[in-house]
């Protein structure tokens, strides 16, 4: 087992830029979600998903998209990016909201 | 919606001595609570979690406590050791619209002196 598998590790995009982290899973867990991490602010909820072509947004959704079309993958879309936007994404994965989430490695990404 | 507060920000202590970090919920449906350990450069790792219907739970050095009126939950730590040294957050299930999620605090970051 992969568990969750997060990519790339490390990017650096210009403003107005768009782009998708990738985060995947292999552990036929229904919940999955993105969290930005900042100094000082924790793990904020981006978006999250219940089941396939199921999502919601969290407590920080504004400029980005996510979708879910298979139990596996839940991509992140950048849809224009800002400088506002550099931070550590995390995506995790659960069997259920309220089981033990599993993270991925993380992806840095730096807007310039 | 969900908001989990947590405190303190910054905790440091003498090897040996105990830690208790503290966390505040404000949906009172929240019905898992867990904590997380993320050392440097590393992701965030469960280390204990508890649920609604259970007060305290314990793992070796590691504790929990949970008081359901007060809406407040605690992490408690005993003969702390360097390899401690980390940030750990809290995190409680809650429900805007109609699906439950998983909210954290903020962090606190415990550094464990020899």
């Amino acid at each position: 087992n992969a568990g969750v598998t997060q990519t790339p590790k490390f990017q650096v995009l210009k403003t107005g830029q768009s782009m998708t982290l990738q985060c995947a899973q292999d552990m036929n867990h229904e919940y999955m979600s993105w969290y930005r991490q900042d100094p000082g602010m924790g793990l904020r909820l981006i978006h999250y998903s219940v089941g396939a072509g199921i999502t919601d947004q969290g407590e920080v959704p504004n400029g980005y998209n996510v979708s879910r079309s298979t139990t596996e993958d839940f991509p992140l879309r950048l849809l224009s990016a800002a400088p506002s936007q550099t931070s550590v994404y995390f995506c995790a994965s659960s069997y259920l909201e309220n089981t033990e989430a599993f993270f991925g490695q993380g992806t840095r990404l730096t807007v310039v | 919606g969900e908001n989990v507060e947590q405190h303190p920000s910054t905790l440091s202590v003498q090897e040996g001595d105990s830690a208790v970090i503290k966390c505040t919920y404000s949906d009172s449906a929240s019905n898992y609570f867990p904590w997380y350990k993320q050392e440097l450069g590393k992701r965030p790792q469960l280390i204990i979690d508890i649920r609604s219907n259970v007060g305290e739970k314990k793992d070796q050095r590691i504790a929990v406590t949970l008081n359901k009126t007060a809406k407040h939950f605690s992490l408690h730590i005993t003969e702390t050791q360097p390899e401690d040294s980390a940030v750990y957050f809290c995190a409680a299930t809650g429900r805007r619209g109609g699906y439950n999620k998983l909210i954290f605090g903020a962090g606190t970051r415990l550094a464990v002196h020899p």
